[in-house]
């Protein structure tokens, strides 16, 4: 019963280039959560998504970040004409709905993204 | 708005001491309060919580309580294990709609020595 799946486990990228960052959630699950850790910050909240749907985006920046989580494959964190602020840990989470989410909420290893 | 503040790691303990890890909290309503613990190489888990004042949240020998009246969540355990080494989080949200956002501490790294 494999967890939740993030790749690349690091990406390297170049400013100005883009990021793409992929999240494949538990098995029978259909909400997904994008969370990012900035160097000696905690884990803040970008964005909430259900299949197709963009629940909450409050967290995520307005410019060069998008998510989307289509009815076929991964949940997807792109991140247009990277900065060097964005070098930064992403983690996904997922759950199987909005009851006793944080109970059954599992998060992926992470993705480190680096921005020379 | 909410935040998690908790003590500054890393952390090195021999096996078999005590563990505290301290947190402490803001927050504008009446949050749950969760610890989140990251093995080596893995995603974040949920260790414990605890969703009212005075409750204790157990799990694996680590206890919690929520103190309301301190707003803290201070994870303990009598006698660690090598095995215990990892990164700890204590987190918190709110309830109802919004309570699938999460708001982290900056994590807490614990290096168990034999």
């Amino acid at each position: 019963n494999a967890g939740v799946m993030q790749n690349p486990r690091h990406l390297v990228r170049r400013r100005g280039q883009e990021a793409r960052l992929r999240c494949s959630p538990m098995k029978g699950h259909s909400h997904v959560y994008w969370y990012r850790q900035l160097p000696e910050e905690g884990l803040k909240f970008m964005v909430y998504l259900q299949k197709e749907n963009i629940i909450d985006e409050s967290g995520m920046p307005k410019e060069r970040f998008s998510a989307e989580f289509p009815k076929e494959g991964p949940s997807i964190l792109r991140i247009q004409q990277v900065v060097r602020g964005d070098s930064a840990a992403y983690f996904c989470a997922s759950s199987p709905g909005l009851t006793d989410t944080n109970e059954k909420l599992f998060f992926g290893s992470g993705t480190q993204l680096s921005v020379l | 708005g909410n935040s998690v503040t908790q003590m500054e790691g890393p952390v090195t303990l021999s096996e078999e001491a005590f563990l505290t890890i301290n947190c402490t909290y803001t927050a504008t309503g009446y949050p749950s309060l969760f610890w989140y613990v990251q093995y080596p190489g893995e995603g974040l888990q949920l260790l414990l919580k605890a969703t009212k004042a005075d409750d204790k949240g157990s799990n694996k020998g680590f206890e919690a309580t929520y103190r309301k009246e301190t707003t803290s969540f201070h994870l303990e355990k009598g006698s660690v294990q090598v095995s215990d080494s990892a990164v700890y989080f204590c987190a918190l949200s709110d309830r109802g709609a919004g309570s699938y956002q999460l708001t982290f501490g900056k994590g807490t790294k614990l290096s168990v020595i034999p």
